[in-house]
């Protein structure tokens, strides 16, 4: 089954803990994206790669770090989460512009 | 930068209605235009997608329109059932094919 896979899917950690989620997609895309969602602030783009080894900062990039060391795969990386990265994330993987969304993790800093 | 707005934020039907939602952009400059819906603590399921070429995309009981020049895109929906209660986001991709920016939805209930 065509999929976009995220993990883990609930996450609670302290602040400072470093922490990585995780994203797959099993459909060969070269696009792939992490958005955070936020109530009254929408779906905002964290960062996205147009293929391995090609990133680019979206509009809420502060925080964060992603690497694209192959296809398949785009993890998020928390250095060190404050509580303001409390959110529900989603990634996306896209083919010829059309997105795929994962489930969505929800991270939860304290 | 570019900003997309839906109107309204939400909408209330009897179920049998045809509606329409409306979403806005302000850069025209776009590779491609998605609607999306989304139901409570879920994900995103996209239901059409219109590149910058096109002018609409139809599935079902969805038609969905798209004026770059304006920067509008419209997405009707027919025949309205409980079913289709959910948030409704459209997103913009920038022409770099990177960049993408969402409205902040449009909350619909359909009431039987």
């Amino acid at each position: 089954e065509a999929q976009v896979t995220q993990n883990p899917r609930y996450l609670i950690t302290v602040t400072g803990k470093k922490l990585t989620v995780t994203c797959s997609q099993n459909m060969n895309h070269e696009y792939m994206s992490w958005y955070r969602q936020d109530p009254g602030l929408g779906l905002r783009q964290i960062y996205y790669s147009m293929n391995v080894e090609v990133t680019d900062k979206g509009d809420v990039p502060e925080g964060y770090k992603v690497s694209r060391k192959e296809k398949r795969n785009f993890p998020l990386i928390l250095e060190s989460p404050s509580p303001n990265q409390t959110s529900l994330y989603f990634c996306a993987s896209s083919y010829y512009g059309e997105q795929y969304f994962g489930p969505g993790t929800r991270l939860t800093v304290t | 930068k570019q900003e997309v707005t839906q109107i309204p934020a939400a909408l209330s039907v009897p179920e049998g209605e045809n509606l329409v939602l409306n979403c806005s952009f302000t850069d025209s400059a776009i590779y491609n235009l998605q609607w999306f819906r989304q139901d409570p603590g879920k994900g995103l399921t996209s239901l059409l997608l219109i590149q910058s070429s096109q002018r609409e995309q139809t599935s079902g009981r969805l038609n969905a329109s798209l004026d770059k020049s304006s920067g509008r895109s419209t997405l009707y929906i027919a025949a309205s059932q409980p079913g289709d209660s959910a948030t409704y986001l459209c997103a913009v991709v920038n022409t770099n094919a990177g960049k993408s920016t969402f409205g902040d939805g449009t909350t619909l209930t359909v009431k039987p």
